[in-house]
């Protein structure tokens, strides 16, 4: 069974820094780029850049550029999202995601960016 | 940015046949899929590549289109299709969706 399993529900300052990860099982690792997802609250899915987890290569949306940065670790099968300089507007579920080439999602990050 | 347009909301009785468009600002091909997301869920792929249905995915799902116009069609919808449907384009990098159709019943 394909299974992707992120990290916990995070409640951070404003200004912090925050690492999510994403453990991979159940298929190969590198065979799949990770895509990772940007959900607010009540509102609709943003793509946030994606990983070649074989060779560490990396495409983000412009507006992440200075937001996100991505990470494989290929021994533990795990990927990464950073997130920097939070704000409020950082506040959201962040998803990986194999999908469209395979159905698999975690099942959310939830991150707070809170005083 | 390839940006993908959607009709914001749809209400239909169950045993209709119901269309979701998505209008791209360029053409995508046929590298267009469709996802759905109950609330408090992960999204589920339903449709990839324009036309093709995910393995497990109900056969009264389908999609079609190529270029800039795409639709995902239901029929007959059933109660349990009550969501938020997105597509997503994976032609142009960066990879973008549409805002979400939400489908209600009636």
């Amino acid at each position: 069974e394909v299974l992707l399993q992120q990290s916990g529900a995070e409640l951070v300052r404003p200004g912090s820094s925050v690492k999510i990860s994403c453990k991979a099982s159940g298929y190969t690792f590198t065979d799949y780029y990770m895509h990772w997802v940007k959900q607010r609250p009540e509102q609709g899915l943003v793509w946030i850049g994606r990983i070649n987890p074989a060779n560490g290569n990396t495409v983000y949306a412009e507006k992440f550029k200075s937001k996100a940065t991505l990470t494989a670790d290929k021994s533990s099968n795990t990927a990464y999202m950073q997130l920097s300089s939070l704000t409020s507007e950082d506040t959201a579920t962040y998803f990986c995601t194999t999908a469209p080439i395979m159905d698999a999602w975690g099942q959310g990050a939830s991150v707070t960016v809170s005083s | 940015d390839t940006v993908l347009t959607q009709s914001p909301a749809l209400a239909v009785s169950p045993g209709e046949r119901v269309t979701i468009s998505c209008r791209a600002s360029e053409s995508v091909s046929t590298l267009m899929h469709w996802y759905q997301q109950k609330p408090g869920q992960q999204p589920k792929l339903l449709i990839y590549l324009a036309s093709h249905l995910e393995s497990g995915v109900p056969a009264r799902f389908s999609g079609s289109g190529s270029g800039t116009d795409f639709t995902l069609t239901i029929d007959p919808v059933e109660a349990d299709d009550t969501a938020t449907y997105y597509c997503q384009q994976s032609w142009n990098d960066p990879y973008t969706f549409g805002a979400g159709t939400k489908l209600e019943l009636k």
